[in-house]
């Protein structure tokens, strides 16, 4: 059965460097999304992606993040200036039309 | 604000009895709904989604809608302890941009008694 795959699992980083987060979606879908989930609270929307294109942002996705689908299979979200605050487990997601999402293992994102 | 409700538990049911998991959403534009399984430490597992008013069922699960009272339901018959986890509601509602985003509650987490 196909599933989305993420890399890195875990990923350690010093306050103030950069990160990229990678995914790899369904490979007949073409809706993409990040959400990211702080330990113990809810699962939060970040962005949405469709034909090479953000389609949708929250208000978590400043202008820190960044998106991008660099060739035909991977979806990778960057941090340009982490934070202690972006410690969390960051969930992508796919879907073959605007509805049902299916979600990737997570990166667990830990800023020092 | 798009708000989705749940109680966090723990709900605690005997291995063989029927789990009833709750929600409630606020956006009276909702258009889909999903329940997802999410271990600890593991990512949210698609289980079920309804759209219409009424009941769905897929093997020993049940989820019902009830849009008038913006209120979703889970039923999980024949509990098992593998069934433990934590149960997350979402809400899809089309954004007007091209583009559905789910609007997750915390969760309730059950328990199963062996």
């Amino acid at each position: 059965e196909p599933e989305v795959t993420q890399t890195p699992s875990h990923q350690v980083t010093q306050m103030g460097q950069e990160v990229i987060l990678r995914c790899v979606p369904i490979s007949n879908h073409l809706y993409f999304y990040w959400y990211r989930q702080i330990l113990g609270q809810k699962v939060e929307f970040l962005v949405s992606f469709y034909n090479n294109e953000i389609s949708e942002k929250s208000e978590i996705f400043d202008d820190q993040f960044s998106v991008e689908r660099p060739d035909g299979s991977n979806f990778t979200l960057k941090i340009r200036s982490t934070k202690l605050e972006d410690s969390a487990m960051y969930f992508c997601a796919s879907s073959v039309n605007k509805e049902t999402q299916y979600f990737g293992p997570g990166t667990r994102l830990l800023v020092l | 604000q798009k708000e989705v409700e749940q109680n966090s538990g723990p709900l605690s049911v005997p291995e063989g009895a029927i789990a009833s998991l709750n929600c409630t959403y606020s956006d009276r534009g909702s258009q889909s709904f999903f329940w997802y399984r999410q271990y600890s430490g593991k990512s949210p597992e698609l289980i079920m989604f309804i759209y219409s008013n009424g009941d769905k069922e897929d093997g020993r699960f049940t989820a019902q809608l009830n849009k008038a009272s913006q209120y979703v339901s889970l039923l999980i018959r024949d509990s098992q302890p593998s069934d433990s986890a934590t149960y997350l509601c979402a809400v899809n509602l089309f954004s007007g941009a091209g583009s559905y985003q789910l609007t997750f509650g915390k969760g309730t987490k059950l328990s199963v008694i062996p």
